[in-house]
């Protein structure tokens, strides 16, 4: 099993609505990553998590919240975002945060802010 | 640091003509590269990566690349292109510092026409 799963596709919410997006793995990752991408703009990265401690935080405004329940689990928590929040969420993971680990990528959460 | 630079934003291209996408790096510290595609709507997949060894790497669907330390290039290949290769080709590398990030290029439309 080399997948990435992300749900939801899509989500719509209002600015003062809370969600969370939920991303799982099962291939032994101990990294996982949280990434913004704009259309056709690059993936920025927002979080990541080593061994389920939080590893990486790109100064990511606190609207914006991750979790990571277990080894396989990493979720995201949204509460009074922004229209400019509104873009492509990527959920990865790899082996480990080594420079030699590709990272493997879900198919995102496209999510718009109204 | 690391960066890497994509200078073309679009290839347009006829289907079976070959293509090349270019990519350049910049670093202090050996590096680990790596090519992505992005399909519309959908995540990134791993297309291929350096690590270290043989210069040329393959994937499965008919892409090459080709490691050039001197000029610190690494640039996609194929000899005859597909209409279902239309997509964004990202370019990352993986670096030293900051808990080895990955740096993607700007991205490349690859466009191919009938």
């Amino acid at each position: 099993d080399t997948e990435v799963t992300q749900t939801p596709k899509h989500l719509v919410m209002g600015m003062t609505n809370k969600k969370s997006l939920k991303c799982e793995q099962h291939m032994g990752h101990r990294a996982m990553y949280w990434y913004k991408q704009k259309a056709k703009k690059p993936p920025e990265l927002m979080f990541v998590y080593s061994y389920e401690k939080l590893s990486i935080n790109e100064s990511v405004p606190s609207r914006f919240s991750p979790e990571c329940p277990n080894s396989s689990l990493l979720n995201l928590h949204l509460h009074a975002l922004q229209p400019e929040d509104s873009a492509l969420y990527l959920c990865a993971s790899s082996q480990d945060q080594a420079r030699a680990s590709a990272l493997f990528f879900g198919s995102g959460t496209q999510l718009s802010v109204l | 640091a690391q960066s890497v630079t994509q200078l073309d934003s679009q290839v347009p291209v006829f289907e079976e003509a070959p293509v090349e996408l270019r990519c350049n790096y910049s670093s202090s510290v050996s590096v680990y590269l790596f090519w992505y595609v992005q399909y519309p709507n959908q995540g990134l997949q791993l297309l291929l990566k350096y690590l270290s060894g043989s210069t040329l790497v393959e994937s499965i669907n008919g892409f090459e690349a080709e490691f050039n330390k001197s000029q610190t290039s690494f640039h996609l290949r194929k000899p005859s292109v597909h209409i279902s290769d239309t997509a964004e080709y990202f370019c990352a590398v993986r670096g030293t510092g900051g808990g080895n990030k990955l740096t993607f290029g700007t991205g490349t439309q690859l466009k191919v026409e009938l």
